[in-house]
């Protein structure tokens, strides 16, 4: 059975302070890891897709990377805005749809 | 005007009352879906749709339904609702599983 454990579940920070986010996973083969960002209110926004271990992705002050077993979501020098829910995604091989761990709660102090 | 479009953003009804979600999208995707929100449980699937005469029943679709109007279209019915379908749903699109979902911002169910 596909499962998605994301932590820690909360995680309040600094504004400058650097920390990184995990999403550990099990899956029968792995097709895609996505990582999305989501607001208070509004729907999840797409940040990344990784494919095989080894993978890196960045887009501003956020670096994702993949291994075998886990995911992390590296914020360097975040920023206030960067407060929202992250949220991890799997999607199995021969799978039609992405599930998805229960996300951990940034909040970036300024 | 957003890409996918969700209506009602909230709306309060009764136990055992039949209410519509609807989603509209303007993306030009063939896939949509039907997600539900709880808090501590994450994103769950309830149902999907890859073309206009395909519908596919996810992990929790139990107590509701769906329709694919057009490929733009996909509405999600609760035909008896209940209090513990109180929840945030999303609707969502992709084109192929590389890019990714698009969510629609999200209908607040209340049920009372």
């Amino acid at each position: 059975e596909d499962q998605v454990t994301q932590s820690p579940e909360a995680l309040r920070l600094q504004e400058g302070e650097s920390s990184s986010l995990n999403c550990s996973y099990t899956v029968s083969g792995l097709r895609g890891l996505f990582w999305y960002r989501q607001d208070p209110g509004k729907g999840p926004e797409f940040l990344f897709t990784l494919y095989s271990a080894g993978e890196e992705k960045e887009k501003e002050r956020l670096k994702a990377t993949l291994t075998k077993k886990e995911s992390f979501l590296h914020i360097t020098a975040p920023k206030p805005e960067d407060s929202a829910t992250y949220l991890c995604a799997v999607q199995a091989s021969g799978a039609n749809n992405l599930f998805f761990g229960t996300g951990t709660r940034l909040t970036v102090i300024p | 005007d957003a890409d996918v479009t969700q209506t009602p953003r909230n709306r309060i009804t009764k136990t055992g009352k039949r209410i519509m979600l609807e989603c509209s999208q303007t993306k030009g995707h063939d896939r949509m879906y039907w997600y539900r929100q709880d808090p501590g449980l994450g994103l769950r699937l309830i149902y999907y749709s890859f073309d206009v005469k395909d519908i596919n029943k996810g992990e929790i679709s139990d107590g509701y339904s769906v329709s694919r109007q057009a490929q733009a279209k996909f509405s999600l019915s609760l035909e008896s609702a209940i209090p513990n379908q109180t929840a945030l749903y999303f609707c969502a699109t992709s084109d192929q599983y590389r890019d990714g979902y698009t969510f629609g911002s999200g209908t607040r169910l209340t049920v009372v």
